[in-house]
């Protein structure tokens, strides 16, 4: 398996530019998030999926757009890049299983915007 | 919000030397996890702990859920020990919308 996996993993845009960031998982996990690090902070939610169809804003989800149309694919739109939008992008999936329920992450896409 | 704060910020140890790593949270979770970020940025799963007490060789955790808070234990530390440690908490019981802390920066030296 390879768990979760993003591509790009560097990306340079101008301001204005769109662009979408790929997250895939193998592990058939129904949940899936996006999360933005920026320097010296923890990881932030964007948006997160509950499963195929289903998707939800987290704590800062301003200029940014997903959709889930398959249970693998989570990918994050930027619709007009702005230099606050600087930072590096994490992927997540997790599941639930017996009580239990874990996230596990992608290696990251580092997106700046100048 | 929930809230999740972590201490210390920063630490820097000797290699042999133990350190503990404390994470607070201000409200009752499903689960909390505790993470490693390594030097080229991968975040690596260390526990799934929402309560209790575990161990994985050298590493070490216990969260005392009624009291809000979680602790690392790194003993017989490593240069690869190196990195940030990060605490997340999720109340949703999916694990799907984690609340990290702002990490505590780990360096070891020789």
């Amino acid at each position: 398996n390879a768990g979760v996996t993003q591509t790009p993993k560097f990306q340079v845009l101008k301001t204005g530019q769109s662009m979408t960031l790929q997250c895939a998982q193998d592990m058939n996990h129904e949940y899936m998030s996006w999360y933005r690090q920026d320097p010296g902070m923890g990881l932030r939610l964007i948006h997160y999926s509950v499963g195929a169809g289903i998707t939800d804003q987290g704590e800062v989800p301003n200029g940014y757009n997903v959709s889930r149309s398959t249970t693998e694919d989570f990918p994050l739109r930027l619709l007009s890049a702005a230099p606050s939008q600087t930072s590096v992008y994490f992927c997540a999936s997790s599941y639930v299983a017996g009580g239990h329920t874990e996230a596990f992450f992608g290696q990251g896409t580092r997106l700046t915007v100048v | 919000g929930i809230q999740v704060e972590q201490s210390p910020p920063d630490l820097i140890l000797q290699e042999g030397a133990n350190s503990t790593l404390r994470c607070n949270f201000s409200d009752s979770v499903n689960n909390l996890q505790w993470f490693h970020q390594n030097p080229w940025g991968q975040l690596i799963n260390l526990f799934y702990i929402p309560s209790g007490t575990k161990q994985n060789g050298r590493l070490s955790a216990t969260t005392v859920a009624t009291e809000r808070y979680s602790l690392l234990y790194i003993s017989s530390s490593q240069t690869t020990d190196s990195g940030v440690y990060f605490c997340a908490v999720d109340r949703t019981g999916t694990a799907s919308k984690l609340t990290f802390g702002t990490g505590t920066r780990l360096q070891v030296t020789l």
